[in-house]
């Protein structure tokens, strides 16, 4: 079956754009994550949908950074006035909810950010 | 938050011998300690999981052992191969927080065949 997909793989922005990540969860997960890894760092939390609303958006760096998953699938990220210091590699993530049990978490292949 | 710490940062190893990776976690409620190889380009791929109820976990070449009291896990690899060589990361998630997952800074495994 089809894993998660991201779209763009590659993006180059100018500082001060507005850029959209998306991602296509498994079919069929609920829940859907941000991740943030920076070059040579493990990826970070940043944002976890559990169907169309936002569980926990606590690691999401500040206003700029926003996300939405509307119909409880697809899920943009979006940054606005990008800076150099948002340049990373974004990863999505999905998974099944289980109540009972802790989720194993699916990646995608990420999107590479460069704010030049 | 939780807090976990990984090493070494980088790994060398020949061909046909093993390799250990190690985590340590801070909070005790943590229950679920996945292990994630990623490839140049590419994004994590699952390896192998234990949750705390289990002390060790094995499939096929690739184990992982939990010590719950001393709050650390670690990932065995026996018979390496060239192509296991890639970033390996830890993570461990905490129950009732969101699920979310947090990483170590991950171990770059080269294998020299």
């Amino acid at each position: 079956g089809a894993g998660v997909s991201q779209t763009p793989s590659n993006k180059v922005t100018e500082k001060g754009k507005y850029v959209e990540l998306r991602c296509d969860p498994i079919s069929g997960h609920t829940a859907l994550y941000w991740y943030r890894q920076s070059l040579g760092q493990g990826p970070e939390f940043l944002i976890y949908f559990q169907g169309t609303g936002a569980a926990d958006d606590s690691g999401l760096p500040n206003d700029r950074f926003f996300a939405v998953r509307p119909e409880g699938s697809v899920s943009t990220l979006k940054i606005q006035r990008t800076e150099r210091g948002d340049s990373a590699v974004y990863l999505c993530a999905s998974s099944l909810f289980q109540r009972t049990s802790t989720d194993t978490q699916y990646f995608g292949p990420g999107t590479r950010l460069t704010v030049l | 938050g939780e807090n976990v710490e990984q090493h070494p940062s980088t790994l060398s190893v020949q061909e046909g011998d093993s390799a250990v990776i190690k985590c340590t976690y801070s909070d005790s409620a943590s229950n679920y300690f996945p292990w994630y190889k990623q490839e140049l380009g590419k994004g994590p791929q699952l390896i192998i999981d234990i949750r705390s109820n289990v002390g060790e976990k094995k499939d096929q070449r690739i184990a992982v052992t939990l010590n719950k009291t001393a709050k650390h896990f670690s990932l065995h690899i026996t018979e390496t191969q060239p192509e296991d060589s890639a970033v390996y990361f830890c993570a461990a998630t905490v129950p009732n927080t969101g699920n979310q997952f947090y990483f170590g800074t991950g171990t770059s495994l080269t294998v020299i065949p």
